[in-house]
Order: C-alpha cells, then structure tokens, then sequence
C-alpha cells in the first residue's frame, strides 16, 4: 500500500527560529501533495497545495512568506514555518496523492503528522 | 452551507453494537468518496474508498454512497473499543478534496 513518511514527528523551538517538516512518500510518486494545520479536536484545515515542480497554491488567510512549500521531486515535499511564534504550535498532516489512472490514484495517503511546539 | 456536513459528535456506544456515521454534501461534482480513521494525536489513516454510487464492504466496514441524495455512510459492525477515534468523510472531483468535520466515536468495552 501506498505509505508517506512524514518527519519530524515531534518539534520544540524557540521564538523566531525555523522549522522544516518534510514529507516523503515511500513507494509512490505524488504528483500533488498537501499540506494541512490542525487544532487540538478539530478538524484538518487544508493550508496549502503542492504540485511537483511549481509554486504551491495557499488557501486563503495562510500567508505564503510564514509557510515556505517546496516541492521539489515527485517523493518529496518541504514546510517551513519561518520565524515560528507560539501562535504557529499546531499539528501539521501532510498528505500525498498518486495521481494517474490507477485504481485508488485519487486517494489521499496521510504522514502520521508533526507536533510544533514554539516556547 | 458548508460543501461538506458530518455531526462532530461525539457519539458514544456500547461494545458490539453497529455503528453508523454519515456525511451530506452539496457538490454533485463529487466523483471519490473516502472514510479515514484518525487517532488522537496521528495522521488519519484511509478506511475505505468508492468511486461513484454504490455499496463497498471490507470485514466490519461498509461503505455507502448514494450520488442521487448527496449522502455517504460507514457502517461499524461488532464495533470494538479499538475503533474508538474519529472518523472523517472525504469527497473529491480533481485536485479538489473537502473533508468533513469529523466525528469523534467511543465504543464502550
């Protein structure tokens, strides 16, 4: 099955630092990968969307210059959070799809996520 | 109205009993339609997909779309303590994907 490695799994920084987050999916290529936040009991909140070799699409109120997308290969995307406040401390999930005409080619496949704490 | 509507619960039940979670949607673009399992602090995890209408069944799961109504359901049978989590809906046509809000389910030992 279809599997995405999402690293790290867990991040303390202080204020004003960076963080990188990447995620990788292991056994297939994602021609789209997303990115999504999210709060303690709620639901994911799409923040962005990749596409292998172009800019990445922001959703609305996601400010492009604090969240760096990067997608470089077709197993590889990137998030930095630059100048990380406590308002940045959120869960972050990404997902990536095959794509393509394959059965399941549409289905998402989720990291297991990444907890930033910004002290 | 949201694209996507499914009752966040929380919804509680005892070990054994069937389970029923549903979602409504108003976009009749909607072509897959995805159930993910999501444990408290991990990614969610994909339960089952169908393409289209129909009926789709996996060991306690099945999995309903009806296109004509805009409603998807996941049953649980024998349901166990382990599928305590939260369940959420997906829906997509494309590159767009919108997910419901999940519901939270406890099943009682």
């Amino acid at each position: 099955g279809a599997v995405v490695s999402q690293h790290p799994s867990r991040v303390i920084c202080k204020s004003g630092t960076s963080v990188k987050i990447e995620c990788r999916s292991l056994d297939f290529q994602a021609t789209t990968m997303f990115w999504y936040r999210q709060f303690p009991k709620q639901s994911l909140m799409l923040m962005a969307t990749s596409n292998e070799g172009s800019k990445a699409t922001y959703e609305q109120g996601v400010e492009k210059d604090k969240f760096l997308i990067n997608h470089a290969s077709l197993t590889l995307s990137t998030l930095t959070v630059t100048s990380a406040h406590p308002e940045d401390s959120s869960f972050y999930i990404c997902s990536a799809r095959r794509g393509g005409f394959s059965s399941g080619a549409n289905v998402l496949t989720f990291g297991a996520g990444s907890r930033l704490t910004v002290l | 109205q949201k694209e996507v509507e499914q009752d966040p619960g929380p919804l509680s039940v005892p070990e054994g009993a069937i389970v029923s979670l549903n979602c409504t949607y108003s976009n009749s673009a909607f072509q897959y339609f995805m159930w993910y399992r999501q444990y408290s602090r991990k990614g969610p995890e994909l339960l089952m997909y169908t393409y289209s209408s129909g009926n789709k069944e996996d060991g306690r799961f099945t999995a309903q779309v009806d296109k004509s109504s805009k409603y998807i359901s996941l049953f649980i049978r024998d349901s166990q303590p382990s599928d305590s989590a939260t369940y959420l809906c997906a829906m997509s046509f494309g590159n767009d994907m919108r997910f419901g809000a999940g519901t939270r389910l406890t099943v009682k030992p």
